[in-house]
């Protein structure tokens, strides 16, 4: 159980272009959902908290202009990239938060590899 | 502040044990938990720790907080190869659901 899957797994664009990348819960209803980014040798850095039905919380520090989330229903989010740039370029890895059975505990997603040329 | 350190590598042979530590220094962690990520993958839940217990083992996973001194540690009994990964402790503070990771600790099992 507790498993989440994100789509696509890798993705290359060009400069200027927007990307879409999904995070489902596959076997649990999520409420809330968490999006992070992880530079290559490093930990992961929270983004954004993403509340179905309502606007994300973005960390200090995140443009949310830039990084569009989506959370319409209670096995998907979405985070859009818009007019990526080569800095944009890292992992993607989205977490979904579960009660069931168990203390309070997110589950990640695969991660997403992000490259803009 | 939520600040969590670890060190950056460990190399141990198969079949020994190997330790992980962190330190965290908020005090309000509710939750520990330590996770696994194997190259270009996700995070894997290994285990979790409640903050009023000293110690839970899982199979060949043994964790220990000391509150008093803000540590954690993973152990490894017989370690594999298939242990070799990187190990992130991460924190919960609070009602927000929010986790602190820490900065992750390369495992690399030799034979």
């Amino acid at each position: 159980g507790a498993v989440v899957s994100q789509h696509p797994s890798w993705v290359i664009c060009k400069s200027g272009t927007s990307v879409k990348i999904e995070c489902r819960s596959l076997d649990f209803q999520a409420t809330t959902m968490f999006w992070y980014r992880q530079f290559p040798k490093q930990s992961l850095m929270l983004m954004a908290t993403s509340n179905e039905g309502s606007k994300a919380t973005y960390e200090q520090g995140v443009e949310k202009d830039k990084f569009l989330i989506n959370h319409a229903s209670l096995t998907l989010s979405t985070l859009t990239v818009t007019s990526a740039h080569p800095e944009d370029s890292s992992f993607y890895i989205c977490s979904a938060r579960s009660l069931a059975g168990g203390p309070d505990t997110q589950y990640f997603g695969p991660g997403t590899r992000l490259t803009v040329l | 502040g939520e600040d969590v350190e670890q060190s950056l590598f460990l190399s141990v042979r198969e079949g020994d044990s190997s330790v992980i530590n962190c330190t965290y220094t908020d005090s309000s962690s509710t939750y520990l938990y330590w996770y696994k990520q194997e190259p270009g993958a996700g995070l894997q839940l290994l285990t979790y720790i409640f903050s009023n217990m000293d110690m839970k083992q899982d199979q060949r996973l043994t964790v220990l907080l000391n509150k008093k001194d803000k540590h954690l540690s993973l152990r490894i009994a017989d370690t594999q190869t298939g242990d070799s990964a990187i190990y992130f402790c991460a924190e919960r503070t609070g009602t927000a659901s929010k986790l602190t990771f820490g900065t992750g600790t390369r495992l690399q099992v030799t034979l």
